[in-house]
């Protein structure tokens, strides 16, 4: 069956501090997608990344980078120097190929960022 | 419209009576789908449309929930007999085509059913 587990529920920080958001994933395919989504207080869910699973190479996007790891069936996200506008609610996403039209989501992690 | 546009926001209705829930896609967008969000848990898949047809509706959780996207392009969920249990953010995105990675989110419906 598919799963995806966020286990931190909540996380707060200073300002510029580093952050790491988990995310495990189960799933029978071989073939899948894995999603990172922002929620912030407004509601819609803002798309952030997408890899499929033959690409295992991390990935950085100014402050954003992501670290797949198809072995611990990991695909955790960091931000680096956090700031107060990054204050969200993130969840990890997938779906398989078979069916890429449905999105799989975690419970989400709350990110707080303090000034 | 430059996004995809959610109404009403809010609503606030009693437990057994019917509701409808809009959702208009970015124009163009072909591909539809509902979620259904409830306090604390990640959205959850409801159905997804193709052009006026339900691609896929193996997540409405029963019979009082119905969706219809007539011309392609409005979307309206209806959910008939409302319970307490139904009370969630129900989330609409839209797609280029669909099967990609391309989905726009509304902001959502809130609905409380009391």
């Amino acid at each position: 069956a598919q799963k995806v587990t966020q286990a931190q529920t909540e996380i707060s920080v200073v300002e510029k501090e580093d952050v790491t958001l988990d995310c495990v994933y189960e799933t029978r395919d071989t073939t899948y997608y894995l999603f990172w989504y922002k929620q912030p207080p407004s509601g819609e869910l803002v798309f952030l990344i997408r890899r499929n699973s033959f690409d295992e190479q991390n990935e950085i996007s100014g402050r954003y980078s992501w670290n797949f790891q198809k072995s611990t069936s990991s695909f955790n996200f960091t931000i680096t120097a956090s700031q107060v506008v990054d204050s969200a609610v993130y969840f990890c996403a997938l779906s398989e190929v078979r069916n890429t039209d449905k999105l799989i989501f975690g419970t989400g992690t709350r990110l707080q960022v303090f000034p | 419209g430059a996004g995809v546009s959610q109404t009403p926001s809010n609503k606030v209705t009693e437990k057994g009576k019917y509701v409808e829930l809009r959702c208009d896609p970015i124009s163009g967008h072909t591909a539809l789908y509902w979620y259904r969000q409830s306090l604390g848990q990640g959205p959850e898949f409801l159905i997804y449309f193709q052009g006026t047809g339900a691609a896929d509706d193996s997540g409405l959780p029963n019979d009082r929930f119905f969706a219809v996207r007539p011309e392609g392009s409005v979307s309206t969920l209806k959910i008939q007999r409302t319970e307490r249990g139904d009370s969630a953010v129900y989330l609409c995105a839209s797609s280029l085509t669909g099967g990609d990675y391309g989905y726009t989110f509304g902001s959502g419906t809130r609905l409380t059913v009391v």
